[in-house]
């Protein structure tokens, strides 16, 4: 089992719709979890990071955590086409020899058509 | 406040040959992240720098090194080169006070190996 998993995707949606973007992870003790976004030929670029279990929102961008499933979503209201790029959810291994490691996701491709 | 930077942005390279890429963080960061991206791979972590030390390290061979400076800046080099370390090598910059901290990549560096 893959330490940070994401839906594999390709992920379509219609611009104005809620896209979804979803990852699990197998590491109890991590307690940060973050999502970038890429672009075709681009670095990873942070949107978010949460640390608590629950909702955190940020503009059209809300992710949700919960500690006890393992899970971490990502939703993006009023998708955009100019949302279309590679979704990355990853997160630092638990213990204390996470420093400056973070376990990537293998990325969901989404693609918002107008 | 400028971001990561990361030079040269594009590297071409013969088997056998070795290559050094260099990373400035964010004003302020003293930790430095260095990954590697492939298609097949996704995104893995190779090592961390902290006032000029290697705190973390991932699953790579010892031809991948690297170092830091009294500035924070960061070099990696990889000797012997192969095939398989054509990738897109990427730094990201933290404050370093915590295994979670956010990181925040540099443009990448595409080093194509023939």
């Amino acid at each position: 089992q893959k330490e940070v998993e994401q839906n594999s995707g390709p992920l379509s949606v219609p611009e104005g719709a809620i896209a979804s973007l979803n990852c699990t992870y197998s590491d109890r003790g991590s307690q940060s979890f973050f999502w970038y976004r890429q672009y075709s030929g681009k670095s990873p670029e942070l949107i978010m990071f949460i640390y608590s279990n629950g909702d955190k929102e940020d503009g059209r961008f809300t992710a949700q955590l919960n500690k006890a499933s393992q899970y971490v979503s990502l939703l993006i209201r009023d998708s955009q086409p100019s949302d279309s790029a590679t979704y990355l959810c990853a997160a630092p291994p638990g213990g204390g020899t996470s420093y400056g490691k973070l376990t990537f996701g293998q990325g969901t491709i989404l693609t918002v058509h107008p | 406040k400028a971001g990561v930077t990361q030079t040269p942005r594009y590297l071409i390279k013969t088997r056998g040959q070795q290559v050094t890429l260099s990373c400035s963080p964010i004003s302020g960061h003293r930790s430095v992240s260095w990954y590697q991206q492939t298609p097949g791979q996704g995104l893995q972590f190779l090592f961390e720098y902290f006032s000029e030390t290697q705190r973390n390290k991932g699953n790579f061979p010892g031809r991948f090194s690297g170092r830091q400076f009294s500035n924070s800046r960061s070099e990696m080099n990889v000797s012997t080169l192969e095939l398989g370390d054509s990738a897109l090598y990427l730094c990201a910059s933290s404050l370093g006070v915590g295994g979670g901290d956010t990181q925040y990549f540099g443009p990448g560096t595409r080093l194509t190996v023939l």
